[in-house]
């Protein structure tokens, strides 16, 4: 089955311990990216990557990190978590690299909580 | 910037009545548009989108929306609800390169039986 995977999906932690929410994708996907919503505000950008590679900040990167080693793999990594930055992250892909016509896939969700 | 307006952050209608969630963009050149759905604890998925050629957009579920470029609009709307359209509804808008979505704040549309 094509779909985008997200580890953990739920995730207490406390302020300034490292974690890494990973995210996976079977569609052989150039494009993926890193969103968090929160009430009233959508869904914001946090990263993305048009290729192994290659990545880039989008509107909130501040806090957060990303990696693209391998194709399928966009791993989204907090080196020191705040309170702020507690919020539902979804990871996407899309098949192209830089056409805004493509659908994005997204994963289910990664609720973290940092106390 | 473009920015996205859902009016209504929360919408309630009674089952088999007609579903209007409005959207306005603001854009300097044509973008492209899309309505997607979150279901309670589950990802988002893409109910339609408009990219060219024809202004009316049809999509999964019963849903359509009309894109009025003279009006920066991109309302969704479906003539009956259903229960199962209980759910959260994004627009997002994106340019012409760049694969970059900027969606609206969401609107949760509640379905009374």
């Amino acid at each position: 089955e094509a779909q985008v995977t997200q580890n953990p999906r739920y995730l207490i932690t406390v302020t300034g311990k490292k974690l890494t929410v990973t995210c996976s994708q079977n569609m052989n996907h150039e494009y993926m990216s890193w969103y968090r919503q929160d009430p009233g505000l959508g869904l914001r950008q946090i990263y993305y990557s048009m290729n192994v590679e290659v990545t880039d900040k989008g509107d909130v990167p501040e806090g957060y990190k990303v990696s693209r080693k391998e194709k399928r793999n966009f791993p989204l990594i907090l080196e020191s978590p705040s309170p702020n930055q507690t919020s539902l992250y979804f990871c996407a892909s899309s098949k192209g690299t830089g056409t805004s016509t493509d659908t994005q896939y997204f994963g289910p969700g990664t609720r973290l909580t940092v106390l | 910037a473009q920015s996205v307006t859902q009016l209504g952050s929360h919408v309630s209608v009674s089952e088999g009545a007609l579903v209007l969630l409005r959207c306005n963009y603001s854009s300097s050149v044509p973008p492209y548009l899309f309505w997607y759905v979150q279901y309670p604890n589950q990802g988002l998925q893409l109910l339609l989108k408009y990219t060219t050629g024809a202004t009316l957009v049809k999509g999964i579920n019963g849903f359509e929306a009309e894109f009025k470029k003279s009006e920066t609009s991109f309302h969704l709307t479906k003539p009956s609800a259903h229960m199962s359209d209980a759910a959260e509804y994004f627009c997002a808008v994106a340019m012409e390169y760049g694969n970059k979505l900027v969606f609206g704040a969401g609107t949760i549309l509640r379905v009374k039986s």
